[in-house]
């Protein structure tokens, strides 16, 4: 059974960084795409980015300038990196993993950690 | 981007009752859309993916249809535990987007 299991601190500065990890166990960590996606309280869910095993990266426009994705194949582990972080970041972050079937042709997320509440708060 | 509009927004409905949930993409996605399921304090959880998919595990009283720009999710007769909120997010493109979401409440 693939899990997923998100840490970090839980509040941030504001103007600070926000750094979080996501831990894979269960399966490889290759032949995937690792996705951030965020919620901030009462709301929606938002996109942040995702890398490939490989350490291809793309990320959403509205927070590529100051989003970093990293990841650890040996550790099997992914990071996110967010700067300069206001009130607005605060949100409940999650990990996941985004397969594609051949049989569908079509990407999803299949598995997602529990989440995170990071706080932005001085 | 692609926006993702879901309606409606919230609905109340009964146990057994069938509810539709209704997404609409801002340009043609094809099948590039998947369906997830949230209750409170809790990550999203795939229900269908390419459209009409049931993912392994999930009930056959959900159902998924549509393509290209209108998509719908059906929930045929209700249980207590599909009071949640559901999001459709489509994956044409990135970046990736999700609806705003359809909260399902007791009536």
């Amino acid at each position: 059974q693939v899990q997923l299991q998100e840490s970090g601190p839980g509040l941030v500065k504001p103007s600070e960084t926000l750094s979080l990890t996501c831990s894979v166990s269960g399966d490889s960590i290759s032949s995937y795409y690792w996705s951030w996606i965020r919620q901030p309280p009462g709301k929606g869910l938002e996109w942040i980015g995702h890398i490939y095993y490989s350490g291809s990266t793309t990320y959403n426009p509205s927070l590529k300038s100051r989003v970093t994705i990293s990841v650890d194949t040996s550790k099997k582990k992914f990071s996110l990196k967010l700067r300069s972080v206001t009130a607005a970041d605060t949100a409940v972050y999650f990990c996941a993993r985004e397969v594609w079937t051949a049989g569908s042709g079509v990407y999803y997320f299949d598995y997602w950690g529990q989440g995170t509440l990071v706080t932005v708060s001085s | 981007d692609i926006q993702m509009t879901q309606s409606p927004s919230s609905l109340s409905a009964s146990v057994g009752e069938r509810v539709t949930i209704t997404c609409r993409a801002s340009q043609s996605i094809g099948n590039y859309l998947n369906w997830y399921q949230q209750k409170p304090g809790k990550a999203p959880n795939l229900l269908i993916f390419a459209a009409s998919s049931l993912q392994s595990g999930v009930p056959s009283r959900f159902i998924g249809s549509g393509s290209g720009t209108d998509f719908t999710l059906t929930v045929t007769s209700l249980l207590p535990e599909d009071f949640a909120t559901y999001y459709c997010q489509q994956s044409y493109s990135t970046p990736r987007t999700f609806g705003g979401g359809t909260k399902v409440e007791i009536k």
